[in-house]
């Protein structure tokens, strides 16, 4: 069954820390995977995307990596801030149909408290 | 920012009412998509559309209908709401799927909360 497992649920870190947030996914066959930060209201707005041959990508204080073998996958937020509160959520894409599937994760809910 | 709206925003409406949830988007795409999502849980996907005149049903069984009239709107129709459909709608575009990852990021609107009562 393909699925999208998220840890931690929630976290709650103080304004300048960093953070590491995790996904796992038994997706089949791999297309790729996004990060997406959702605020609270809001709809997702993608942060990163990766392909099978892409390890590591940033996009500012986000960077996530990617482990193809042992379907893993990490958000890290480096010296994070208040605006930074929302949920995280890891969303992967098959290679089995021509819409390119989207599996989500429950999201992680980070608070950064100041 | 992406160019996707919904409206409205939020809607507490009673029981039996027929509703109509509004999505545009401004980017040309041809994909769009509904999802429907609950507190602290997935987003599932109940409606999407490869273009004008294009609609399937997602994974999640909906009592709601859609159409693809025109390639920017993507409405979403519940003839008789009910407290079960209590949910947040969120609407979504991409510009090609299958084809270069680039384009197959998928926009989201800011969503729909809707309440039944």
């Amino acid at each position: 069954k393909n699925q999208v497992e998220q840890s931690p649920q929630s976290l709650i870190i103080l304004e300048g820390k960093n953070c590491t947030l995790q996904c796992n996914y038994t997706v089949s066959p791999f297309s790729n995977l996004r990060w997406y930060k959702q605020d609270t209201g809001r709809g997702p707005v993608s942060l990163t995307i990766m392909t099978f041959s892409e390890n590591t990508k940033s996009n500012g204080r986000y960077t996530a990596t990617l482990d193809a073998d042992t379907k893993q996958s990490s958000l890290h937020i480096t010296a994070s801030q208040l605006s930074d509160s929302a949920s995280y959520i890891c969303v992967v894409s098959d290679r089995g149909s021509t819409l390119g599937r989207l599996y989500f994760g429950r999201g992680t809910q980070l608070t950064v408290w100041p | 920012e992406a160019d996707i709206y919904q409206t409205p925003r939020y809607l507490v409406i009673g029981t039996g009412k027929k509703i109509t949830l509004e999505c545009s988007q401004t980017m040309g795409h041809d994909k769009m998509y509904w999802y429907q999502q609950d507190p602290g849980m997935e987003l599932h996907l109940i409606h999407y559309s490869y273009g004008v005149n294009s609609t399937e049903k997602g994974d999640l069984s909906s009592e709601s209908t859609v159409s693809r009239i025109r390639t920017e709107h993507f409405p979403l129709t519940l003839e008789s709401a009910r407290p079960s459909h209590t949910s947040q709608y969120l609407c979504a575009s991409s510009e090609t799927s299958g084809g270069p990852v680039a384009k197959n990021i998928q926009y989201f609107g800011a969503g729909t909360r809707l309440s039944v009562l």
